[in-house]
């Protein structure tokens, strides 16, 4: 079945230590997101990429980086430069073709703490 | 630019009576609205949208929400609630036409009573 895999489910970091959030899709989907979600603030872009090889500041992309090597494939590395990174992550992906539904699919996410 | 707001962080039913969740959207042209249903410590499943079609969409689960350009509305509402309608809910305007991004509201918590 096509979906959005999203690893660990669960992850601790220490401070100070840089990790990396895995988010694998096989839809085929030209674009690819991730989301940060705290209590009671929704979610909030980090990133996104909407074809291999580039990818794009979302609104708190501070501390974090991406790639986008494959199109099946857009990691998003927490840095030790973000200051609060406890949240839970949210990967999506969606096709860029307006002929079609805008259908977005959601990994299940990964919970980062920081210990 | 887009944004959309919830009305109600919280709202509390009673099983079996109808479910109203609430959202205004701003968009600068005709937008694409979604609702999302999120339980905890789980990723996002999507319960409807809206695309310029029928103004009335009908849902999974039972929800439906009706598009009203002149309210610059979308609310949510299911005519009897479940205890398994007890979720997070997420109204969502997409920036179709740059770069497909969702901007979310900030989250209605249902609880559903026995």
């Amino acid at each position: 079945d096509g979906g959005i895999t999203q690893s660990p489910k669960y992850l601790f970091r220490k401070e100070g230590q840089n990790v990396t959030l895995s988010c694998e899709q096989n839809l085929n989907h030209d674009a690819m997101y991730w989301y940060r979600q705290d209590p009671g603030q929704g979610l909030r872009l980090i990133y996104y990429s909407q074809i291999v090889n580039d990818f794009q500041k979302g609104d708190i992309a501070e501390g974090y980086s991406v790639s986008r090597e494959k199109k099946e494939s857009f990691p998003l590395t927490v840095t030790s430069a973000q200051k609060n990174p406890t949240a839970f992550y949210l990967c999506a992906s969606k096709t860029m073709d307006r002929g079609k539904d805008y259908g977005y699919t959601f990994g299940s996410g990964t919970r980062l703490t920081v210990v | 630019a887009q944004s959309v707001t919830q009305l109600d962080s919280h709202v509390s039913v009673s099983e079996g009576t109808p479910v109203l969740l609430r959202c205004n959207y701003s968009s600068s042209y005709s937008p694409s609205l979604f609702w999302y249903v999120q339980h905890p410590n789980k990723g996002l499943q999507l319960l409807l949208k809206y695309t310029s079609a029928a103004t009335l969409v009908k849902g999974i689960n039972g929800f439906e929400a009706e598009f009203k350009k002149s309210e610059t509305s979308f609310h949510l509402t299911k005519p009897s609630a479940h205890m398994s309608d007890a979720a997070e809910y997420f109204c969502v305007v997409s920036d179709r036409i740059n770069t497909g991004k969702l901007i979310f509201g900030q989250g209605t918590t249902l609880q559903v009573k026995p």
